[in-house]
């Protein structure tokens, strides 16, 4: 079985500062996918990043990087000139190559202030 | 709008009532996934579709939860003698094939009393 786990459960950044956000999993597949989702208020889950596990490149999407450490099993998000709209819940989520359920981390809510 | 929807928003039931969560997918989107987040917890997977059959539903809790796509498209879950417990954000995601990024829908929220 596969497990998701973020340790930190709350952060705080000032606005345009960086963050990073910690990931680690477990598994024995070597095919898989990780991801980053935020969470608003609102509910709506919205797709962050997305890495694919055969790939050593670190994915980046504008202000998003990912730090993936296959190795390691870890897998940080990195929030660069953080804005007041990136205030949200931060899910890591794990999905091998097969079996394309995801399965989360407990989040960490970011707080980013003035 | 083209995302996933979810009806009701809300749903308030009493103790050992039947309940009914709608999704609606993502037009032309084959895999429709169910999840459960309870307060203070990341999403749980309870079941998913690839067309109309249910190809994994590992993660329902019990028999008292059931799932149908019957067309291929909507899928309705249903909930018999519901629980205190079942109080949770039902989320539901589509995908369009396997493996694909799954977009979600913005939850029901049920509360049972």
């Amino acid at each position: 079985a596969q497990t998701v786990t973020q340790s930190q459960p709350e952060m705080s950044v000032q606005e345009a500062e960086t963050v990073t956000l910690s990931c680690t999993y477990d598994t024995s597949e070597n095919n898989y996918y990780l991801f980053w989702y935020k969470q608003p208020p609102s509910r709506q889950m919205i797709l962050v990043i997305r890495q694919e596990a055969y790939k050593q490149q670190n994915a980046t999407e504008n202000r998003f990087s990912v730090n993936f450490q296959k190795a390691a099993k870890s897998f940080s998000l990195k929030i660069s000139d953080s804005q007041l709209g990136d205030t949200a819940m931060y899910f890591c989520a794990f999905e091998t190559g097969t079996a394309s359920k995801l399965t989360f981390g407990t989040g960490t809510r970011l707080q980013v202030t003035l | 709008g083209a995302g996933v929807s979810q009806t009701p928003s809300n749903k308030v039931t009493e103790k050992g009532k039947y309940v009914e969560l709608r999704c609606d997918p993502i037009s032309g989107h084959t895999a429709l996934y169910w999840y459960r987040q309870s307060l203070g917890q990341g999403p749980e997977f309870l079941i998913y579709f690839q067309g109309t059959g249910a190809a994994d539903d590992s993660g329902l809790p019990n028999d008292r939860f059931f799932a149908v796509r019957p067309e291929g498209s909507v899928s309705t879950l249903k909930i018999q003698r519901t629980e205190r417990g079942d109080s949770a954000v039902y989320l539901c995601a589509s995908s369009p094939g396997l493996t694909g990024e799954q977009f979600f829908g913005p939850g029901t929220r049920l509360t049972v009393l």
